[in-house]
């Protein structure tokens, strides 16, 4: 079974701070995607990472996958009560299903 | 992009009662949905698999007399809670792929409460 591992579980920082999620596994992924999600509604993509490496900037969040694409970050600067909510990772190998991540929940005071 | 809308967004309903969700792919056609279940602050648990024209596959532990799963076309899948029960009660999300390797995109969600 493909495990993805998210670290935190939970944070809870001020406006203005900087945080790293981080998405770990044992196993290989050909894609991996990161999505926020609030509460009563679906997740939303926020990013799709798919070479080893590779790094993608979306305003104040950093993505970046790692060498081995066995994890990934995601790194948000000057965070804002806007951005609270779960992030999920999740893992693609191929065309089976998507593997998620533990989830994070982030919570940014004012 | 890509939309991929739930309906409805909630229901409650009656214990022993049978519920219906739809999910429907506006923009794209997606051989493959996938039905999650998701607890109060926890991560989605995928159900199963649902493909386009032949039987869903599930996940270990989900029942699939329970949580009865159609594609009858590559835009819509739905999700049957049968004789619905009060454990049943959850958040229910469907989501779509484009084609091998693309994300997936979801719907807003479906609130079940059984009563």
């Amino acid at each position: 079974t493909q495990l993805l591992e998210q670290s935190p579980q939970f944070l809870s920082i001020q406006e203005g701070e900087n945080l790293t999620v981080y998405c770990n596994s044992s196993s290989v992924f050909s894609s991996l995607q990161w999505y926020r999600q609030e509460p009563g509604e679906g997740p939303v993509l926020l990013v799709t990472v798919v070479t080893g490496g590779e790094v993608k900037k979306l305003k104040r969040l950093t993505f970046q996958f790692g060498d081995a694409r066995k994890d990934s970050s995601l790194h948000i600067t000057a965070a804002q009560p806007g951005d609270t909510g779960l992030y999920l990772c999740a893992g693609a190998a191929g065309f089976q299903k998507l593997v998620f991540g533990t989830g994070t929940r982030l919570l940014v005071s004012p | 992009g890509a939309v991929v809308s739930q309906h409805p967004s909630w229901v409650i309903c009656k214990s022993g009662t049978s519920v219906k969700i739809e999910c429907r792919s506006l923009d794209f056609q997606a051989t493959t949905m996938f039905w999650y279940r998701q607890f109060p602050k926890q991560s989605l648990m995928l159900m199963a698999t649902s493909n386009e024209g032949s039987k869903a596959t599930y996940e270990q532990g989900v029942e699939k007399d329970k949580f009865l799963i159609n594609h009858a076309s590559l835009t819509l899948s739905t999700l049957t809670v049968t004789s619905a029960h009060p454990e049943d009660s959850s958040f229910y999300i469907c989501s779509a792929r484009r084609g091998a390797d693309s994300a997936a995109f979801f719907g807003q969600g479906t609130r079940l409460t059984v009563v």
